[in-house]
């Protein structure tokens, strides 16, 4: 069973345009984390979002935690090529010691 | 700084052998876990240690499967009589403390033929 889905899980959009990216579970998660991997490469940290509701930017990226910690979100205005890749993210329970990967979302932007 | 290290980072097998996959955390780093990534599936936990110490291996096959991490070196991934299955991108993740971010490596890719 898969506690974090992704969508959409393949997305092609003109450069220029703005996305939204979806992590949704029906678990609550005490953190979650948003990471980009690139072919042949490891997943690379975004950000990290502990408390519901919360709302952090990273330059053209704006990521949102759920009020109650089962979903987040991932905008990107304007994209760009260089943000091609592969989104995951991944949540933290109370419970236990390990992160539970999204389906991810593949990311294509076209120049 | 060095990053989190694999190697190798492209690793062939043919059904029966034995791959053993090493992870070098970051420097000062004393967490480490383990991560398998199958063709279109996202990355699923296996195995979460400390020096010397298993703390968590509920993602680990029962069988075939085994990892350490030792006083002094790298932690291993054993994978005994792989199989075609075994096929999967294999990401090893170190973080300075349990509370802490976990960075990743740039994985193994295995090939079973």
């Amino acid at each position: 069973t898969q506690l974090l889905e992704q969508s959409p899980q393949f997305l092609s959009i003109q450069e220029g345009e703005n996305l939204t990216v979806y992590c949704n579970s029906s678990s609550v998660f005490s953190s979650l984390q948003w990471y980009r991997q690139e072919p042949g490469e490891g997943p690379v940290l975004l950000v990290t979002v502990v408390t519901g509701g919360e709302v952090k930017k990273l330059k053209r990226l704006t990521f949102q935690f759920g009020d109650a910690r089962k979903d987040s979100s991932l905008h990107i205005t304007a994209a760009q090529p260089g943000d091609t890749g592969l989104y995951l993210c991944a949540g933290e329970r109370n419970t236990g010691n390990q992160f539970y990967f999204g389906t991810g979302t593949s990311l294509t932007v076209i120049p | 700084n060095a990053g989190v290290m694999q190697n190798p980072r492209h690793l062939v097998r043919r059904r029966g052998q034995e791959a053993r996959l090493r992870c070098s955390p970051m420097k000062g780093h004393s967490h480490v876990y383990w991560y398998r990534q199958l063709p279109e599936e996202g990355l699923k936990f296996m195995v979460y240690l400390q020096k010397e110490n298993i703390i968590d291996e509920s993602g680990m096959p029962k069988e075939r499967f085994s990892a350490e991490f030792p006083k002094e070196g790298p932690s291993i991934l054993r994978i005994q009589q792989v199989v075609r299955g075994d096929s999967a991108a294999y990401f090893c993740a170190s973080s300075r403390n349990r509370e802490e971010t976990q960075y990743f490596g740039p994985g193994t890719r295995l090939l079973v033929l």
